[in-house]
């Protein structure tokens, strides 16, 4: 399957801080997914970008799909963006099986 | 819609025994998928359904594990005999094209071996 890299792997800001997440895949996609698993092990759906921007509240995503790779940014953290974010893939099999990477663990603190 | 629902949310129980592990997609959603979760492996598909067959099996780490989904609001994992290395949490997800299949994910099973 589609290798998905995300970078970095622990992130720490102070409250108010912005951040950039960065996701790297190794092949074209049709199905790019960003998730947030919280810290009691929930996973939430953020965004379906395969490609193009998208904005929800204080977050935003974009994927440049030419380039195989897709940012999240958080702006004005707050201690609930705590947890682990997903970046997850597949490939233009035509199947919509994601592959995730290993995550980026996110600490706001106040 | 109450989401996808998993059952049970903790299982505990003794290497050899057989587990059954439950999932209800969301009404409508024509995908559903198993992940587990561990670690070390981080967050793997076992196997996907489209409308209730089997597509991929080959993240099933062994015959140990089975997956069926009779219709299209159930789906079972089973593990038969249970091991210690196959503790984790397992996930079960469901989509649909209707959703440009955003994944909705259950709250997991968190399955000890001991």
């Amino acid at each position: 399957g589609i290798q998905v890299e995300q970078s970095p792997p622990d992130l720490i800001l102070q409250e108010g801080a912005n951040s950039t997440l960065r996701c790297n895949f190794s092949d074209s996609v049709n199905n790019l997914q960003w998730f947030h698993q919280n810290p009691w092990g929930q996973l939430i759906n953020l965004f379906y970008i395969p490609s193009g921007t998208k904005q929800n509240g204080r977050l935003s995503a974009t994927t440049v799909a030419t380039e195989r790779y897709s940012l999240l940014y958080i702006s004005s953290s707050q201690t609930t963006d705590s947890g682990v974010y997903f970046c997850a893939a597949s490939d233009q099999t035509g199947a919509n099986n994601l592959f995730f990477g290993t995550g980026t663990r996110l600490t706001v603190i106040p | 819609d109450a989401g996808v629902i998993q059952s049970p949310r903790h299982e505990v129980t003794e290497m050899g025994q057989e587990v059954t592990l439950r999932c209800k997609p969301i009404s409508g959603h024509n995908s559903l998928f198993w992940y587990r979760q561990t670690m070390m492996r981080g967050l793997e598909l076992l196997i996907y359904f489209n409308n209730n067959v089997p597509i991929d099996d080959s993240g099933m780490p062994e015959d140990r594990f089975s997956a069926k989904m009779p219709n299209a609001s159930f789906s079972t994992l089973k593990i038969q005999p249970s091991e210690p290395r196959d503790s984790a949490v397992y996930f079960c997800a469901s989509s649909d094209r209707a959703h440009n299949y955003g994944y909705t994910f259950g709250s997991g099973t968190r399955l000890t071996v001991v």
